[in-house]
């Protein structure tokens, strides 16, 4: 399965602070993405690494890539009470026009203000 | 609209009788997904549709479910004779169908069986 586990499951910070998520998966990937979801509604991309890249930028959020550890970790930098939801990652493998995307259980991070 | 739409957003049932989610996907997207999440859990992959290739059901959790896609836009999922356990949110998602391409979804259709 390509399907990621993040860890921890659960993060509670003070507004302010960074918040760092991790993500491992098991097969070699063409790129992996990070999800959040609010409140149990649907998902929104957040941001896409590609297999050949070690870091990504976008705003506050840092993602980086080790595929020789199969891991992502994603950096939230100065977090806002409404970066309160839960993430997921989504690793695929592409090859062509059949690929689907599997998500974890997700970290559900806890932003007090 | 734009977006991937879902309906019903809501949905309570009575245990034993059928029902039906349906998801209209961004248009030329021809890639669909369902997936379900109960309560507290993460996303649980149910069915794949891509393009006219057979679909990927691998996901389903039992012979009460299935899902179509006609014309390769509208999709429908089904629970025949639903049971307690069945209730969840069910998340539609469709995508361009190419790897590395973002995947779009609904708001999800809140299912209560009772």
């Amino acid at each position: 399965s390509q399907q990621g586990e993040e860890d921890p499951q659960a993060l509670s910070i003070q507004e302010g602070e960074n918040a760092t998520m991790n993500c491992s998966y098991k097969t070699s990937i063409n790129n992996l993405q990070w999800y959040r979801q609010n409140s149990g509604r649907g998902l929104v991309h957040l941001i896409l690494i590609r297999s050949n890249e070690r870091e990504k930028h976008s705003g506050r959020l840092r993602v980086t890539l080790d595929t020789s550890k199969k891991s992502s970790s994603l950096l939230i930098t100065a977090s806002r009470a409404a970066d309160t939801a839960s993430y997921f990652c989504a690793p695929s493998r592409g090859g062509g026009s059949n690929y689907k995307l599997t998500f974890g259980k997700g970290t559900l991070l806890t932003v007090n203000p | 609209g734009a977006g991937v739409s879902q309906s019903p957003s809501n949905k309570v049932t009575e245990k034993g009788k059928d029902v039906e989610l349906r998801c209209d996907p961004i248009s030329g997207h021809t890639a669909l997904y369902w997936y379900r999440q109960s309560l507290g859990q993460g996303l649980e992959f149910l069915i794949y549709f891509q393009g006219n290739s057979a679909p990927d059901k691998s996901g389903l959790p039992s012979d009460r479910f299935s899902a179509e896609r006609t014309g390769g836009s509208v999709s429908t999922l089904t629970i025949q004779r639903t049971q307690q356990e069945d209730s969840a949110v069910y998340l539609c998602a469709s995508g361009s169908g190419q790897s590395g391409n973002t995947i779009y979804f609904g708001e999800g259709s809140w299912l209560t069986v009772v």
